[in-house]
């Protein structure tokens, strides 16, 4: 079980707006750490897509977003593309292990 | 480019031990923190240790804490992890991380080598 909950699936259809929760406690994103975002297609390495709780990376579309407020954050993804179909996952810093710690994962499938 | 490129990887028997390397181009490598992240087949990605720049902060996830040991070596630009009393649940893809730091301990990770996969199987 992952220190940091995220759904284990979502789905959209092209052109669409989802939103990827990511929920903590208080000795990780509740303790005011930063949250970041990871895209990994299948057969490839993680990709950092938000850092910093919402800051883009150069070469991420603006349609990527992120956001944090007390324990939870969440990544929006609008204007949904085929391409976006992938697994996406939310890390931050836990104080009371301590070490950093990655969301379970969210696979987005594009309908 | 910043590259990352791991190898290492293999077959080992439940027990055993394995090293693993990481070697970075294109970047000061002795000005960043590394860290190793491992996926079990199917599954998530699971933080498993990291060293900072000078090797002075080293911290392990619970699930290796006394089996795994992770070190570097600035001037060959390299990151290691050596890997004892290997288990049947250390089977995973192993990357290797670069860390981007907004200050300690506030690590995301920027740049990911391909990934070294190490199978425990008797």
């Amino acid at each position: 079980q992952s220190v940091l909950t995220q759904p284990p699936s979502m789905s959209g259809a092209p052109g669409q707006r989802v939103t990827i929760s990511c929920t903590g406690t208080s000795s990780n994103i509740g303790a005011g750490y930063y949250v970041h975002w990871y895209q990994q297609v299948p057969g490839a390495a993680p990709k950092r897509l938000i850092y910093g709780n919402s800051n883009r990376p150069a070469g991420v579309p603006d349609r990527f977003s992120g956001s944090k407020s007390g324990t939870s954050a969440s990544l929006a993804i609008t204007g949904l593309q085929a391409e976006d179909e992938a697994d996406y996952y939310c890390q931050s810093y836990d104080t009371s292990l301590p070490g950093w710690v990655f969301g379970g994962g969210t696979k987005l499938t594009v309908l | 480019e910043v590259q990352l490129v791991e190898s290492g990887g293999g077959l080992v028997k439940p027990g055993g031990s394995l090293t693993l390397s990481c070697a970075g181009s294109a970047f000061i490598f002795n000005s960043f923190s590394m860290t190793w992240v491992r996926q079990a087949p199917g599954k998530g990605l699971e933080w498993v240790s990291t060293i900072s720049s000078g090797s002075s902060h080293i911290y392990y996830a619970d699930s290796v804490k006394g089996r795994f040991t992770i070190s570097r070596d600035n001037a060959k630009n390299s990151l290691f992890l050596h890997m004892n009393s290997l288990r049947a649940e250390d089977t995973a893809i192993y990357y290797c991380a670069r860390g981007y730091s907004a200050g300690w301990p506030e690590i995301n990770f920027d740049y990911w080598g391909q990934g070294t996969l190490v199978t425990v199987s008797s």
